[in-house]
């Protein structure tokens, strides 16, 4: 069973500081790796993806991706309030169906 | 920014009814996606669905579940005879090309009675 593992949370962490999300898959023919941010009762909405390992940066968002220790990691710098939400961490195998993690919730307090 | 576009946001069916679940995918995507979320639960993958033919399919999707490309913008997704385990959030995406980023639409809230 192809498996995206996160940790639950809540994440709890003071405005202006760098939030970390963590990821595992299990699928080592995972090809490409999302983040999905979701609101509570929302559709879940594209953050960053990326194919290679290494970091992807956009705004305040980086990206990090590990193949080998089958790791992905999303890191948001200057926290604000509203980026309080449960990410989505999501991946794409062989075949072409996003597997979700159930997510971390993301609470940022000003 | 083109978007996934559903209706309708909330539909409230009695147990046992049909029910279908439509979708404007964005316009120069190719590849389309039926995904559900019940409540408090992780998003799982339904149906996926290029050049009018189903690509890909999950256990759940069983023969109550159907998708159909009628025309060139809609995707629906029927459920023939609904169930109180069917009640949850249902989204559409649609994607470029395989491998490549899925657009989720705002979703319809499915409540079986």
């Amino acid at each position: 069973q192809k498996e995206v593992e996160q940790n639950s949370g809540p994440l709890s962490v003071p405005e202006g500081a760098i939030a970390s999300l963590n990821c595992t898959y299990s699928d080592r023919g995972s090809q490409s790796f999302f983040w999905y941010r979701q609101y509570s009762g929302k559709s879940p909405e594209l953050i960053m993806f990326i194919y290679s390992n290494g970091d992807k940066e956009d705004g305040r968002f980086t990206a990090q991706l590990n193949k080998a220790s089958q790791y992905v990691s999303l890191l948001i710098r200057d926290s604000q309030p509203s980026d309080s939400a449960t990410y989505l961490c999501a991946v794409i195998s062989n075949t072409d169906k996003l597997i979700f993690g159930t997510g971390t919730r993301l609470q940022v307090f000003p | 920014e083109p978007e996934v576009t559903q209706t309708p946001s909330h539909q409230v069916t009695q147990m046992g009814q049909e029910v279908i679940l439509r979708c404007v995918p964005i316009s120069n995507h190719l590849y389309f996606y039926w995904y559900r979320q019940i409540l408090g639960q992780k998003v799982e993958f339904l149906v996926s669905f290029y050049n009018n033919e189903i690509s890909e399919k999950s256990e759940i999707f069983d023969d109550q579940f159907s998708v159909e490309r009628p025309d060139g913008s809609n995707f629906t997704l029927k459920i023939r005879s609904t169930k109180l385990e069917d009640s949850a959030m249902y989204f559409c995406a649609s994607s470029e090309a395989r491998g490549q980023p899925q657009h989720f639409g705002d979703g319809t809230r499915l409540s079986i009675l």
